[in-house]
């Protein structure tokens, strides 16, 4: 089970926005990932192994963490970056996701 | 640049079937698991299972077990999602999503558009 924190995260544009995903096991591997959905869109990949940025995603975006706790850091808001984030791990079957932050603006 | 292509959006009645179809282009479609992803409206996503063309042995999320088949046609680079017994909680967007080369694993670099399947009396 992947439990993310906080539920919703109420920021302004410029600031800084941390946001947690707790595994109730360990993912020993690395094998952590984190999507952008914004609103009518299909989920769009953000970091794969925990820290890796994908193909194309700015560098504001970051990932950290190991073991049971992940850490998505996005250092700057920018307006297109409201919109609700979920982890996934696919260390072991069944991949699971949490159950999402929304970041809003303040 | 791989594309995934879904079909069209599906009212059904409850214990009826529904079949998606999600067709690849670019890339290489047998070597990389085509994954199905629900999202029921207003709710997270949820792996319902994938398959590896290549292989073509589907694996499932249990909580779908029996009431989901996941297909691939490489001559078509076709995959394919058919949820059977239909109630009115699996009115949901359905996602097929693969990984990249460059991420491996599975994670989703690539997503269709999503279908919307409706299930109603």
């Amino acid at each position: 089970v992947l439990t993310q924190s906080p539920g919703t995260l109420s920021l302004s544009p410029g600031e800084r926005a941390t946001l947690s995903c707790r595994a109730s096991q360990i993912v020993s591997s690395g094998y952590l990932a984190w999507y952008q959905q914004s609103p009518g869109q299909a989920p769009r990949l953000l970091i794969y192994g925990a820290s890796s940025r994908a193909t194309g995603i700015p560098d504001r975006f970051s990932g950290s963490g190991s073991g049971t706790d992940f850490t998505l850091t996005i250092s700057r808001l920018e307006p297109e970056d409201f919109a609700v984030y979920y982890c996934q791990q696919y260390e072991s079957p069944p991949w699971t996701f949490g159950q999402g932050t929304k970041v809003e603006i303040k | 640049q791989v594309q995934l292509v879904q079909s069209g959006a599906e009212v059904k009645k409850p214990g009826s079937s529904v079949k998606v179809s999600c067709k690849a282009s670019g890339g290489t479609f047998s070597n990389y698991a085509i994954n199905w992803v629900r999202q029921a409206p207003g709710q997270g996503l949820e792996w319902m299972g994938g398959i590896i063309p290549e292989f073509g042995t589907a694996n499932y999320q249990q909580k779908f077990h029996g009431r989901v088949t996941i297909t691939a046609d490489e001559s078509t680079t076709t995959a394919y999602l058919e949820l059977s017994s239909l109630r009115s909680d699996d009115t949901a967007v359905y996602y097929c999503a693969r990984p990249s080369a460059g991420s491996g694993g599975n994670s989703f670099d690539f997503w269709g558009q999503g279908t919307l399947v409706t299930v109603s009396s």
